[in-house]
């Protein structure tokens, strides 16, 4: 089992620009949540995806946009980059719903997103 | 708002040194998680806590909560070097994934 993985590991962009990050689940996993880590500090939820629709979001600017596609893989584009972007982009990923109340999310190793 | 703190942020401790983490949240939740974070390094899962009274030890860790303080502690024992590590907690508390992580206990051990 491969776990969680994501791509890419590391990420350099411009002020401005628009970036895409993407994430495999778990096998078996068919919800994917993301999660921004700043420097120092602990993980924020973003959103989370569950049958290819956004089913929950935190306190993020609707800059940050995601998709879950038909295999469960997702994507996480943040448009108009702006320096505080900069942080670690951790993907999670936890079987459906029911099964979730009793397990834990499994976390990817993480793209590091730098805004120049 | 969810809020989830703990205690001590920064902790420097002697090899076979006892010591405690606190982590206190301001909502009803029975669902608790402890994970560890190496630097540069994803989550990695210590315990999952599901109910009132749960404890669940794994090695030199042992994690425990208390829903009605809304009180988890993880506790090391005889501490040794490879704990050197990032630990958060978080709380679960509708049971679908919507985690908030504490601000984390950055524990060096000290040969």
């Amino acid at each position: 089992d491969a776990g969680v993985t994501q791509s890419p590991t590391h990420l350099i962009k411009t002020r401005g620009q628009q970036v895409t990050l993407r994430c495999s689940p778990k096998s078996g996993h068919d919800t994917v949540s993301w999660y921004q880590q700043a420097l120092g500090q602990g993980p924020q939820f973003i959103f989370q995806y569950y049958e290819e629709e956004e089913r929950q979001r935190g306190n993020f600017p609707d800059r940050f946009s995601g998709h879950q596609f038909p295999n469960y893989s997702s994507e996480l584009n943040v448009n108009a980059l702006l320096l505080g972007d900069s942080a670690l982009y951790l993907c999670a990923s936890s079987p459906t719903a029911r099964q979730a109340m009793n397990t834990e999310a499994f976390f990817g190793q993480g793209t590091r997103l730098t805004v120049v | 708002e969810l809020k989830v703190e703990q205690n001590p942020l920064f902790l420097s401790m002697q090899e076979g040194k006892n010591y405690t983490i606190y982590c206190n949240y301001s909502t009803t939740s029975d669902r608790l998680y402890w994970y560890r974070q190496d630097p540069g390094k994803s989550l990695e899962s210590l315990f999952v806590l599901l109910s009132n009274g749960a404890v669940k030890q794994e090695g030199r860790l042992m994690a425990s909560l208390d829903t009605k303080a809304r009180l988890s502690t993880l506790h090391i024992t005889a501490a040794v070097h490879d704990l050197s590590a990032t630990y958060f907690c978080a709380v679960d508390p509708g049971g679908y994934q919507k985690v908030t992580f504490g601000t984390g206990t950055k524990l060096q051990v000290i040969p």
